[in-house]
């Protein structure tokens, strides 16, 4: 079965800019969470998705939004993007509520703003 | 709040060293604990778990047992070797609105 992929793998933006990132769980899980992971601030939560709700939703401003779709593909956007936004975004899935479950993380994207 | 504490890196070690990485974490009732890895350049993949009081996790010669007396989940191995140079976070199960709650990340560098 294949891992979660996530796409782009790396992306440079400049401040001001908006960015799409797109992830694609493990067949068959249907809930999606994204993580957002700086040098200083380690591993933060974003939101989570399930079955195209967001069920849950960390302390992040406005400009970072989500969705899922019906295969269960999610997508987070940031806009308005700023250089504190520069950091590994990752996604992880698990079958069903990711509290009680194991979440497989997929590589991350690498976002670069300058 | 509910939170995770680890050791702070970095840890370097010789080649066959024991290793041992601090967890404890705060929380109500008897979450599940995790140990992710992350090696240079990928995301987090699961090390290994426990799901409730007194199990033992393991994988790979890492061990970590789920001590709820004093609320920790540290990860041993006897003999660690160079590939086993990454980045190693302590994560429990949370009640509240976030998924799985992280430590910091120890970042373990192994030496020849």
């Amino acid at each position: 079965k294949a891992g979660v992929t996530q796409t782009p793998r790396y992306l440079i933006k400049t401040r001001g800019q908006q960015v799409t990132l797109s992830c694609s769980p493990i067949s068959g899980h249907r809930s999606v969470s994204w993580y957002q992971q700086t040098p200083g601030q380690g591993l933060q939560f974003l939101f989570e998705y399930f079955s195209e709700t967001q069920r849950n939703k960390g302390n992040f401003p406005g400009r970072f939004s989500g969705r899922q779709f019906s295969n269960s593909r999610s997508e987070m956007n940031v806009s308005t993007l700023e250089l504190g936004d520069s950091a590994l975004y990752l996604c992880a899935s698990s079958p069903n509520e990711p509290s009680q479950e194991t979440q497989y993380f997929g590589p991350g994207t690498r976002l670069l703003v300058l | 709040g509910d939170s995770v504490t680890q050791m702070e890196g970095p840890v370097t070690l010789s080649e066959e060293a024991f290793l041992t990485i601090n967890c404890t974490y705060t929380a109500t009732g008897y979450p599940s604990l995790f140990w992710y890895v992350q090696y240079p350049g990928e995301g987090l993949q699961l090390l290994l778990k426990a799901t409730k009081a007194d199990d033992k996790g393991s994988n790979k010669g890492f061990e970590a047992t789920y001590r709820k007396e004093t609320t920790s989940f540290h990860l041993e191995k006897g003999s660690v070797q160079v590939s086993d140079s990454a980045v190693y976070f302590c994560a429990r199960e949370n009640s509240g609105n976030t998924p799985l709650v992280f430590g910091k990340g120890t970042r373990l560098s192994v030496i020849a």
